[in-house]
């Protein structure tokens, strides 16, 4: 079954130092990777994606994610955090004519 | 940019009250998706809908059906509300089946009492 994990319920970073959060996936194939953030009483907004290619995508707001088959892993890495990135962040896989499968999620909090 | 709009941000309701959310996309999207988000538990399929008047069920359909009469509205019915469907509503909608993503509404968050 496809399944989506980040082992990181929460996440306290302080503002100016970098982040990585963590992804790891179950799936039969490559599957289309996604980050997408919500901030406090919002949707969800997209980040950045993968589907083939270039492994590290470039993404909204500073953020980048490389994709490893090796370890099936898409993590999140930003360099320097702002106060207005903490925020709730959700690793979604998918495939063309297959739904998504979310994960449950990271919150972030930044300290100043 | 597309844009998905739910007709509530927050709803209060009476445990047994039939309650419907509404959701319309505004770039004639084929595809759209509710989903529940509760604590710990991420974000669960409940109904989705590629193409008019179609529905399939998610994850977690018990308790729900949808309505899809129009391309651009997807609604979702609690047909006898109960206090465990309590959660955050989000509705979806994507241009394809695959690689272009969901656009989320900002959600509906119902508190049924």
């Amino acid at each position: 079954a496809q399944s989506v994990t980040q082992p990181d319920i929460h996440i306290t970073v302080s503002e100016g130092a970098s982040l990585e959060l963590r992804c790891n996936y179950s799936y039969g194939a490559t599957p289309y990777l996604f980050w997408y953030v919500q901030s406090p009483g919002q949707g969800l907004q997209l980040l950045l994606k993968y589907f083939s290619g270039d492994t590290l995508v470039q993404g909204i707001k500073g953020f980048e994610a490389e994709f490893k088959r090796s370890q099936s892993s898409f993590n999140l890495r930003k360099p320097s955090v702002h106060w207005s990135d903490a925020a709730e962040y959700f690793c979604a896989v998918g495939n063309y004519g297959q739904n998504f499968v979310f994960g449950p999620g990271t919150r972030l909090s930044v300290l100043p | 940019d597309v844009k998905v709009t739910q007709s509530s941000r927050y709803l209060v309701k009476r445990t047994g009250e039939k309650v419907f959310l509404e959701c319309v996309q505004d770039m004639d999207h084929e595809n759209m998706f509710w989903y529940r988000q509760d604590p710990g538990l991420g974000l669960r399929l409940i109904y989705f809908s590629y193409d008019v008047k179609m529905k399939e069920k998610g994850d977690i359909p018990e308790g729900y059906s949808v309505s899809r009469e129009k391309k651009e509205r997807f609604s979702l019915i609690l047909e006898s509300a109960s206090t465990n469907q309590t959660s955050m509503y989000l509705c979806a909608s994507s241009q394809d089946r695959g690689g272009y993503g969901y656009t989320f509404g900002s959600g509906t968050r119902l508190t049924v009492v």
